[in-house]
């Protein structure tokens, strides 16, 4: 059973515009994953974010941690062929990757 | 090689054989987990080991799936009389050590199909 929904389920759009992708719980997790993963690849973490409220930015993508720590958002700005891919929010209950809860997934495709 | 690596890639399975795939993880890494991923869907935990030591095996779906670590290195897991929802991407991963937000790497996967 997936704790973790994510939405969209899919996203489709054009490159260079902007996006996000949310991830609700309603369970509170102490830390909070992104993955991006690829066709026939395991998935790659982008960031960790770990304090209710906290903002992370990586280049064009900004990772949100809801004040309560059950919900998160990303965010990227001008998107790219390169953000293609599968994106994967995942719970850790305690500090650290320990039995991830990962989400649903949003599956992004960027149109050149 | 620098990455966890899987074996096979690739897996056809005939209903009621058993199968057992295999983890390298990168060398020095104390947590090892695997993870199961159904088509289209994200990845849910099987099991985690700290070293050889087996500490969780709570998403272990049956008593067919068996997962073993037994000199703290590579990793195994066996599935026996496999059916056909077994079919799914088999994922291990690796990490450092086991809390303190410590990135965990993921291998490419087993593709596993039962027919």
């Amino acid at each position: 059973t997936q704790l973790l929904e994510q939405s969209p389920q899919f996203l489709s759009i054009q490159e260079g515009e902007n996006l996000t992708v949310y991830c609700n719980s309603s369970s509170v997790f102490s830390s909070l994953q992104w993955y991006r993963q690829e066709p026939g690849e395991g998935p790659v973490l982008l960031v960790t974010v770990v304090t209710g409220g906290e903002v992370k930015k990586l280049k064009r993508l900004t990772f949100q941690f809801g004040d309560a720590r059950k919900d998160s958002s990303l965010h990227i700005t001008a998107a790219q062929t390169g953000d293609t891919g599968l994106y994967l929010c995942a719970g850790a209950p305690g500090f650290g990757n320990e039995k991830l809860t990962f989400g649903t997934g949003t599956r992004l495709t960027i149109i050149p | 090689g620098a990455g966890v690596s899987q074996s096979p890639r690739y897996k056809v399975a005939k209903r009621g054989q058993d199968v057992a795939l295999r983890c390298d993880p990168i060398s020095g890494h104390v947590s090892l987990f695997w993870y199961q991923q159904a088509l289209g869907q994200g990845p849910e935990f099987l099991t985690y080991f700290q070293n050889e030591a087996q500490l969780d095996k709570s998403g272990l779906p049956s008593d067919r799936f068996f997962a073993e670590r037994p000199e703290g290195s590579v990793s195994t897991l066996k599935i026996q009389r496999t059916q056909q929802e077994d079919s799914a991407v088999y994922l291990c991963a690796s990490s450092l050590v086991l809390t303190g937000n410590t990135e965990a790497f993921f291998g490419q996967g087993t593709r596993l199909t039962v027919v």
